[in-house]
């Protein structure tokens, strides 16, 4: 299994559709989780960070299931400016270990 | 606050050539990371710096990447000599401390031909 697993998608949805991405994770003694998103031919940059009690950002929110090892994505009343490569992101510990990155999905919000 | 400066953003180069990248990160943060990233996949780190010392270089292929941070601010990730399957992005991304949200730089694109 490998330390991140996402569905690469591509999600085409419609504009102002919701839409929800899960990620899962191997490792149960994960201890951060992120969300980052990516534009074509562009740095990842921070979306939101994922709080074990989940948390919400405007359209965008987070969840988190430490029993099933899986977080989520849900962004609400997709926007046009809402379609890139939405990275899952897993801190596997604490310290020195190094942050994981999933393969992304891509998501298409379309007119 | 100016972000995560990296050079050149573009470099072509021939197989068995060297090349080498600058990162310079957020002023302030103690920790640099090195991410390959290959169309399609997601950014794989190659190397983690503490201050000026190395914490991960695990994915690091060290008979052909070297990477330094000589006191404890830039650094520059070399490849020699380079290969087909080095052509990615090579992304520099700084953080406050370890575990932290990560700043990322616009990248490197390289082409290896």
């Amino acid at each position: 299994r490998k330390e991140v697993e996402q569905d690469p998608g591509p999600f085409n949805v419609p504009e102002g559709a919701t839409v929800a991405f899960n990620c899962t994770y191997s490792n149960s003694a994960s201890q951060s989780f992120f969300w980052y998103r990516q534009d074509c031919r562009k740095e990842p940059k921070l979306l939101m960070s994922v709080y074990s009690s989940g948390n919400e950002d405007g359209r965008f929110t987070a969840q988190l299931n430490r029993a099933s090892q899986y977080i989520s994505l849900l962004i609400r009343d997709s926007k046009l400016s809402d379609s890139a490569t939405y990275l899952c992101v897993v801190h596997q510990g604490s310290g020195n270990t190094p942050l994981v990155f999933g393969k992304g999905t891509r998501l298409s919000v379309i007119a | 606050e100016a972000g995560v400066a990296q050079s050149p953003r573009y470099k072509i180069i021939e197989k068995r050539q060297s090349v080498a990248f600058w990162c310079n990160p957020i002023s302030g943060h103690a920790t640099l990371y090195w991410y390959q990233q290959i169309l399609g996949q997601g950014p794989k780190l190659l190397i983690q710096f503490q201050n000026n010392g190395v914490v991960d270089d695990s994915q690091l292929p060290k008979d052909r990447f070297s990477a330094e941070r000589l006191k404890g601010v830039d650094s520059t990730l070399k490849i020699q000599p380079a290969k087909l399957e080095d052509s990615a992005v090579y992304l520099c991304a700084s953080s406050l401390d370890r575990g932290r949200e990560q700043f990322f730089g616009p990248g490197t694109r390289l082409t290896v031909l």
